[in-house]
């Protein structure tokens, strides 16, 4: 099984509800991704879980809460979000993290913030 | 901090002419990674290049990393209407202290025309 799965697959959000978005994998990979795609862009890289520990974080504004609670979930928390944050958020999975690691990619969610 | 240019931003082909994309990195990377994403769809792993002057294929693909770990390029030949996508390449450097930094391309959106 080499599938990531995210969840929900589209997300309509104001700016000041709370939700939060779903990773998942089930290949024994033990490092987990979060990137944001914006349209016609290439994905940004977020943060990057290795070992359940938060081991990137590319200055992410906080209104983004990662959290990693075993080695096969992700999740992205969102809070008082603005328009300019609607994009594509895309999750993945590595065997442990190494810069020469595959990266699998999910299908992503599309978020729009209202 | 780290940049990576890609060029051509887009190129239409015929079907059957060969297609290149390249990217150019200011700084020298630890490795590089191509990545195909078809439209409305995710990053999908191509390929891994991490030593200086490898050159890898996969079918009609070829890879070629830089002398210099600084630039890389994709060939393909004989183009299929299968090869419509954007092509990104990811380059990670390192940054000090036992940290990495990954960059991606801004891409290459292949349009093949039957």
């Amino acid at each position: 099984d080499t599938e990531v799965t995210q969840t929900p697959k589209h997300l309509v959000m104001g700016m000041t509800n709370k939700k939060s978005l779903k990773c998942e994998q089930h290949m024994g990979h033990r490092a987990m991704y979060w990137y944001k795609q914006k349209a016609k862009k290439p994905p940004e890289l977020m943060f990057v879980y290795s070992y359940e520990k938060l081991s990137i974080n590319e200055s992410v504004p906080s209104r983004f809460s990662p959290e990693c609670p075993n080695s096969s979930l992700l999740n992205l928390h969102l809070h008082a979000l603005q328009p300019e944050d609607s994009a594509l958020y895309l999750c993945a999975s590595s065997h442990e993290g190494h810069t020469t690691d595959t990266q699998y990619f999910g299908p992503g969610t599309r978020l729009t913030v209202l | 901090g780290q940049q990576v240019m890609q060029i051509p931003q887009y190129q239409h082909v015929q079907e059957g002419e060969d297609f290149t994309t390249y990217c150019n990195s200011s700084t020298t990377l630890s490795n590089i990674q191509w990545y195909k994403q078809r439209p409305g769809g995710h990053p999908v792993f191509l390929i891994q290049l991490v030593k200086s002057g490898e050159v890898k294929k996969q079918k009609r693909l070829t890879f070629q990393f830089g002398e210099a770990k600084k630039n890389s390029s994709l060939h393909i030949t004989a183009t299929q209407t299968t090869d419509v996508g954007t092509y990104f390449c990811a380059g990670w450097e390192y940054s000090g202290a036992g940290s990495y930094q990954l960059t991606f391309g801004k891409g290459t959106k292949l349009s093949v025309i039957p």
